[in-house]
């Protein structure tokens, strides 16, 4: 099983629909991160949290919040998604330490119409 | 200016070539040093962490990173086409809490 997973792998949906992509992890880390990659832009942070009681927001917050329910999930939401939140979307873990890697699941695929 | 520059490519070589791949960074206070290998439909993975300056070996992969320029490498030797993904540099400094990350450099090895 994978150390991160993210669900669901692909979704297309409206302009103006509410979506939540969800992301489990196994491997006790409390970091928890949510990134969005477009091409051309990289990976830009949307939002991180540090444990259950922290969140907080990265470059690129706006139109988007978080959930982090348990230290092992942390889900997005797009309360009204809008067609350039069209992107590949991926949820990482890291553990404590400066040399510790981030873990990245395989990302959620969303289109918006 | 964007923290982390990374030329996206694409970047094509033919298999058994030396592949360098490059970026630059803003922020002297960076000190930790990383190459992340994103495979297709596939999240990134580290190949290689390095801290300061210097020169870091790892098979067929060879990270150096000279912070006098603010420039750091990732070299390849004898390339492969399994090696073909998108490379992502990547850096933090000490008392930061986020990986800043390069837009990628798209790497393809021709058999």
């Amino acid at each position: 099983d994978a150390d991160v997973t993210q669900t669901p792998r692909n979704r297309i949906t409206k302009t103006g629909k509410r979506i939540m992509l969800e992301c489990s992890q196994t491997k006790g880390h409390d970091r928890m991160y949510w990134y969005r990659q477009d091409p051309g832009l990289g990976l830009r942070l949307i939002y991180y949290s540090f444990d259950v009681k922290d969140i907080n927001k990265g470059e690129i917050s706006d139109g988007y919040s978080v959930s982090r329910q348990a230290q092992a999930k942390f889900s997005l939401s797009l309360e009204s998604a809008i067609p350039n939140q069209t992107a590949l979307y991926f949820c990482a873990t890291r553990g404590t330490g400066l040399q510790q890697p981030q873990h990245f699941g395989d990302g959620t695929r969303l289109s918006i119409l | 200016q964007k923290e982390v520059e990374q030329d996206p490519g694409p970047l094509s070589v033919p298999e058994g070539a030396i592949v360098s791949l490059n970026c630059t960074y803003s922020n002297s206070a960076f000190q930790y040093f990383m190459w992340y290998r994103q495979y297709s439909r596939k999240g990134p993975e580290l190949l290689m962490y390095t801290y300061s300056s210097g020169n870091k070996e790892d098979g067929r992969f060879t990270a150096q990173v000279d912070k006098s320029s603010k420039y750091i490498s990732l070299f390849i030797r004898d390339s492969q086409p399994s090696d073909s993904a998108t490379y992502l540099c990547a850096t933090l400094y000490s008392s930061a809490s986020k990986i800043i990350f390069g837009s990628g450099t798209r790497l393809s090895i021709r058999p």
